[in-house]
């Protein structure tokens, strides 16, 4: 079973403040998505990477992937609090399955 | 909008009882999902199945069994819930194709006290 760890398991920070978060495979990722998921919710799809070294951004967020396909980060600038959430990773093998990182409970405090 | 339906947002249950969890989409996904998430250790696949009847094993079975008659249903059993059988239990749903390339699309969760 492939592992994800995400680093690190708990975050809080002003709001205003820059994070990044990260998430680590010893495997190499056919592709790689984050998660956001709210207190009493399911997790909902913020990206998808596919690309070696690809970035992408949401408003506030950027995602990279690793240029070897086994890591990637979750950067937020200037966070809100409604940016708190718990963060999740989750990595395709080649198959029709995700594996799921640890998380990253993220709290921004106004 | 994609909706995903879980029968229970919470559900307490004795040991040894039989548990039936449900969950049902609405968007003909053929792909469906059962999970568990407990703190630490993110989401761990259960069951998944992708399409009518057909079903394999995640990395965590044991313990559980699924149902899947129709396509808009996939249902958990737990034959004989046990303690360490307390959990957040997620169901999803996706359409076919490349796993990464998809959205799996979640319910909202079933929180399962077994005492």
């Amino acid at each position: 079973t492939q592992l994800l760890e995400q680093s690190p398991q708990f975050l809080s920070i002003q709001e205003g403040e820059n994070l990044t978060v990260y998430c680590n495979s010893s495997s190499v990722f056919s592709s790689l998505q984050w998660y956001r998921q709210e207190p009493g919710e399911g997790p909902v799809l913020l990206v998808t990477v596919v690309t070696g070294g690809e970035v992408k951004k949401l408003k506030r967020l950027t995602f990279q992937f690793g240029d070897a396909r086994k890591d990637s980060s979750l950067h937020i600038t200037a966070a809100q609090t409604g940016d708190t959430g718990l963060y999740l990773c989750a990595g395709e093998f080649g198959n029709e399955k995700l594996t799921f990182g640890t998380g990253t409970r993220l709290t921004i405090i106004p | 909008d994609v909706k995903v339906t879980q029968s229970s947002r919470y559900l307490v249950k004795r040991t040894g009882e039989k548990v039936f969890l449900e969950c049902v989409q609405d968007m003909d996904h053929e792909n469906m999902f059962w999970y568990r998430q407990d703190p630490g250790l993110g989401l761990r696949l259960i069951y998944f199945s992708y399409d009518v009847k057909m079903k394999e094993k995640g990395d965590i079975p044991e313990g559980y069994s699924v149902s899947r008659e129709k396509k808009e249903r996939f249902s958990l059993i737990l034959e004989s819930a046990s303690t360490n059988q307390t959990s957040m239990y997620l169901c999803a749903s996706k359409t076919q194709g490349a796993g990464g390339l998809y959205e799996q699309y979640f319910g909202p969760g079933t929180r399962l006290t077994v005492t």
